[in-house]
């Protein structure tokens, strides 16, 4: 297995819900990431984690909370959002060593 | 950390044009250095790497050229697709801790 899956495709949500996004890999990577990408921009990191810890937060606001139950899942738990918290979700990994990454076809949420 | 500075779309081209995508970095010592595609309605695909000076990436076509005299990793293709529609990223690690630095991104629209 060489992608990276991403789930929901499509989310809208209200801004009192609660969400999650899901993003899951099989190729063994131990690095994951979280990208938001604007339309026509090139994409923001948000967070990363390397062998299931947290090591990089780019100061994302706290309604917005990653979780890494295992080398394989990332998740992203969405609550109290903005609408301009409306974009591509993007999730990426890669190998030990953090060399090349592979993304995920992302997940496009929209906020009412 | 290091940077990049990408050429600005869009590009529009016919069909069978020569294509080529400027990108240049500034960075310390000799990172990897990357192009990722973006389809419509796609997350990012890696398209192409070099991992040191003067390595030539290749893939569908494209080739860029790692130059650390000019420190550039221009993008080229001898005849370009509809299929090629899409926008471009130049990218590189902004340090040793896994986050990847994006160009701005430079959209190519194909005529047939």
């Amino acid at each position: 297995d060489t992608e990276v899956t991403q789930t929901p495709k499509h989310l809208v949500m209200g801004m009192t819900n609660k969400k999650s996004l899901k993003c899951e890999q099989h190729m063994g990577h131990r690095a994951m990431y979280w990208y938001k990408q604007k339309a026509k921009k090139p994409p923001e990191l948000m967070f990363v984690y390397s062998y299931e810890k947290l090591s990089i937060n780019e100061s994302v606001p706290s309604r917005f909370s990653p979780e890494c139950p295992n080398s394989s899942l990332l998740n992203l738990h969405l609550h109290a959002l903005q609408p301009e918290d409306s974009a591509l979700y993007l999730c990426a990994s890669s190998p030990a060593g953090f060399n090349e990454q592979f993304f995920g076809p992302g997940t496009r949420l929209t906020v009412l | 950390g290091n940077s990049v500075t990408q050429m600005e779309g869009p590009v529009t081209l016919s069909e069978e044009a020569f294509l080529t995508i400027n990108c240049t970095y500034t960075a310390t010592g000799y990172p990897s250095l990357f192009w990722y595609v973006q389809y419509p309605g796609e997350g990012l695909q890696l398209l192409l790497k070099a991992t040191k000076a003067d390595d030539k990436g290749s893939n569908k076509g494209f080739e860029a050229t790692y130059r650390k005299e000019t420190t550039s990793f221009h993008l080229e293709k001898g005849s370009v697709q509809v299929s090629d529609s899409a926008v471009y990223f130049c990218a590189l690690p902004y340090n040793q801790g896994g986050k990847l630095i994006f160009g701005q991104g430079t959209e190519l629209s194909v005529k047939p």
